[in-house]
């Protein structure tokens, strides 16, 4: 298997650009994670998908930011515009839908920079 | 809100040792807690997964334990290796299902 995809994997645009950070999860997992990562926060949870289904959004920092998951092998997020306050690591993950016994799976992240 | 803190921010040992990171979480209500190791500029890779139901899982040097009633958990690493320098977060999978929180991470280097 070639674990969670993401793409691409390193963005760098300015401000007020839109920006689509793209992730396809291992095949058969229905759970999709989206985390960002920075140096002052750490990890936070974004959102999270079950069954291409929209759970908790609650993580979404602003209106500015949105997920899709228009079917179980591809979700995009996208932040319009972008702003220097978004530059971080932005990972996906997936996992099966088994609470309490499975782990989830890390893609190896989207850098993005905003200028 | 649960909130995950992992002791210490920063660790340097020398080659060989025995260690321990500590981690601690504040809401005891939950379903699982896994260990990931970062190297810099990667992605996550899942070292150990307890559930809430087990006390430890063991992985080769690695062995991480769980008590759940006190919101702690350690990571023991056997006979240190310089390979082994990355940092190390721990993250819970809460009661509501929604998604890990995850600590801030150990720094650790392994000096050869």
């Amino acid at each position: 298997d070639a674990g969670v995809i993401q793409s691409p994997r390193h963005e760098v645009t300015e401000m007020g650009q839109e920006v689509t950070l793209r992730c396809k999860p291992i095949s058969g997992h229905n759970s999709l994670f989206w985390y960002r990562q920075t140096m002052m926060r750490g990890l936070e949870l974004l959102i999270y998908f079950n069954n291409n289904v929209p759970i908790d959004d609650s993580g979404m920092p602003e209106d500015r930011f949105s997920a899709k998951m228009p079917n179980a092998s591809f979700s995009t997020l996208k932040i319009q515009p972008s702003e220097p306050r978004d530059s971080a690591v932005y990972f996906c993950a997936s996992s099966s839908w088994d609470i309490g016994t499975d782990t989830q799976y890390f893609g190896p992240g989207t850098r993005l920079t905003v200028l | 809100k649960q909130e995950v803190t992992q002791i210490p921010a920063a660790l340097s040992v020398p080659e060989g040792e025995n260690l321990v990171l500590n981690c601690s979480f504040t809401d005891s209500a939950i379903y699982n807690l896994q260990w990931f190791r970062q190297d810099p500029g990667k992605g996550l890779t899942s070292l150990l997964l307890i559930q809430s139901s087990q006390r430890e899982q063991t992985s080769g040097r690695l062995n991480a334990s769980l008590d759940k009633s006190s919101g702690r958990s350690t990571l023991y690493i056997a006979a240190s290796q310089p390979g082994d320098s990355a940092t190390y977060l721990c993250a819970v999978l809460g009661g509501g299902a929604d998604g890990l929180t995850f600590g801030k991470g150990t720094h650790l280097i392994i000096q050869p």
